[in-house]
């Protein structure tokens, strides 16, 4: 079954640095996503991605953070200049482009850790 | 602004019996899609049922059922033959179709954990 891969599972990084987490959806979606869960907190959307630029994204989604799809098939999301409050499961999915809706595919999430 | 609601943190259930979760949902739109999603210890999050707004039949998928009343904007989830493998965080989800395409964001829910006791 088609799967939607995230590296690395899990990331520790200081304050203030940079962080990069890949995905790579499962080929013919295109429709991309990254959602975050902050430990035992509810899933929070962070922002879609069609066509090449940001279709929706949340107040979460400041200018600290950016998305790309540098080659067709990864999916990045960065966080510039990272904080203590960015310490979250980052989830990347994605979603088909025909009619109806069959719900996300989810990758298995990268654990961010802030020290 | 669409909302979803669980109103139980947590729940148990006996191994092989039933459990039902619950969940509502606020929204002024006709068209949209409910979902249930898994996530087990490993934290990923697997799509376990789906029901879209405008299908009067609940969904079924195995052991996995729902009962949705759209009048009363309710969603609940039931679990037939409860697996020891059916212990994780439940999360109902909401999203609203529109005819833009796929990219609407799906509302979540808090989560209700389930734990099956053997």
């Amino acid at each position: 079954e088609p799967e939607v891969t995230q590296t690395p599972s899990h990331q520790v990084t200081q304050m203030g640095q940079e962080v990069i987490l890949r995905c790579v959806p499962i080929s013919n979606h295109l429709y991309f996503y990254w959602y975050r869960q902050i430990l035992g907190q509810k899933v929070e959307f962070l922002v879609s991605f069609y066509n090449n630029e940001i279709s929706e994204k949340s107040e979460i989604f400041d200018d600290q953070f950016s998305v790309e799809r540098p080659d067709g098939s990864n999916f990045t999301l960065k966080i510039r200049s990272t904080k203590l409050e960015d310490s979250a499961m980052y989830f990347c999915a994605s979603s088909e482009a025909e009619e109806g809706d069959y719900g996300y595919t989810f990758g298995s999430g990268t654990r961010l850790t802030v020290v | 602004a669409q909302t979803v609601t669980q109103s139980q943190p947590e729940m148990s259930v006996q191994e092989a019996e039933t459990v039902t979760l619950s969940c509502t949902y606020d929204t002024s739109e006709s068209n949209y899609y409910l979902f249930w999603y898994k996530q087990p210890p490993s934290r990923q999050m697997i799509l376990v049922i789906r029901q879209e707004a405008y299908k009067q039949q609940n969904a079924t998928e195995n052991r996995f059922s729902v009962n949705f009343q759209k009048a009363a904007k309710s969603f609940s989830l039931k679990i037939s033959d409860s697996q020891l493998g059916d212990t994780a965080m439940y999360f109902c989800a909401f999203k609203h179709w529109g005819s833009s395409g796929g990219y609407q964001k799906v509302t979540f829910g808090i989560g209700t954990k389930l734990q099956v006791i053997p």
